[in-house]
């Protein structure tokens, strides 16, 4: 059974501080992680995709990091916002099909 | 609205009762998945087609679920006779290719009394 972990469980910061989640996720069979972003009352939002060991990906105040060999992303948000209020997903990608993560549930204070 | 969207998007059944959700995926998407979604956890897999074709099911999907997608467009996901445990979350998502990025919906909510 492929296993997903994600870190902290959840996690309050206030407007202006950085802030970054961890994705633990198997080593072998590795085909891409992804990164998704679930408002509340909307639908998950691919963040990134990334597929090659040592992978940098950036959108705006958002970056991920991927190490394929030790098995773990890390997603960094720089200046946090309210807006950015959420939780974030990673999903494992082993060329069949997805694996999700339990989630890091974001709350930004004004 | 070009993107995916899922019918209902709330539903209030009785133990017992069977009820179907619809998924319409993006037209030129070929993958569709569907994914379960409870309190606290991540998306758990459910199914997934390739066109019409259902490439892999969950172990942990009983005999009383079933989905269809004929002519690789829209899905339905079925749960007949359905038990509180099944309420939750039902997401559906569309990919063009195998290891492309996932577009979901809204989501289904189901509440089993």
């Amino acid at each position: 059974i492929l296993n997903v972990e994600q870190s902290p469980q959840s996690l309050h910061v206030q407007e202006g501080d950085s802030t970054n989640f961890t994705c633990s996720f198997p080593s072998s069979n590795f085909y891409a992680l992804h990164w998704y972003r679930w408002e509340t009352a909307k639908s998950p939002e691919a963040l990134f995709v990334m597929t090659l060991n040592g992978d940098e990906k950036k959108k705006g105040r958002i970056s991920a990091t991927l190490n394929t060999k030790e098995g773990y992303s890390y997603l960094y948000i720089k200046g946090s916002q309210p807006e950015d209020s959420a939780t974030y997903l990673c999903a494992f990608d082993y060329g069949q099909n997805f694996v999700f993560g339990p989630g890091t549930r974001l709350s930004v204070l004004p | 609205d070009t993107g995916v969207s899922q019918d209902p998007r709330h539903k209030i059944t009785k133990r017992g009762q069977n009820v179907t959700f619809r998924c319409d995926p993006i037209s030129e998407h070929n993958r569709l998945y569907w994914y379960r979604q409870t309190l606290g956890q991540g998306p758990e897999f459910l199914t997934y087609f390739q066109n019409e074709a259902q490439l892999e099911k969950s172990r942990l999907l009983s005999d009383r679920f079933s989905a269809e997608r004929p002519k690789g467009s829209f899905s339905t996901l079925e749960i007949q006779r359905t038990e509180q445990g099944d309420s939750a979350m039902y997401l559906c998502a569309s990919s063009f290719l195998a290891t492309g990025e996932l577009f979901f919906g809204e989501g289904s909510r189901l509440t089993v009394l």
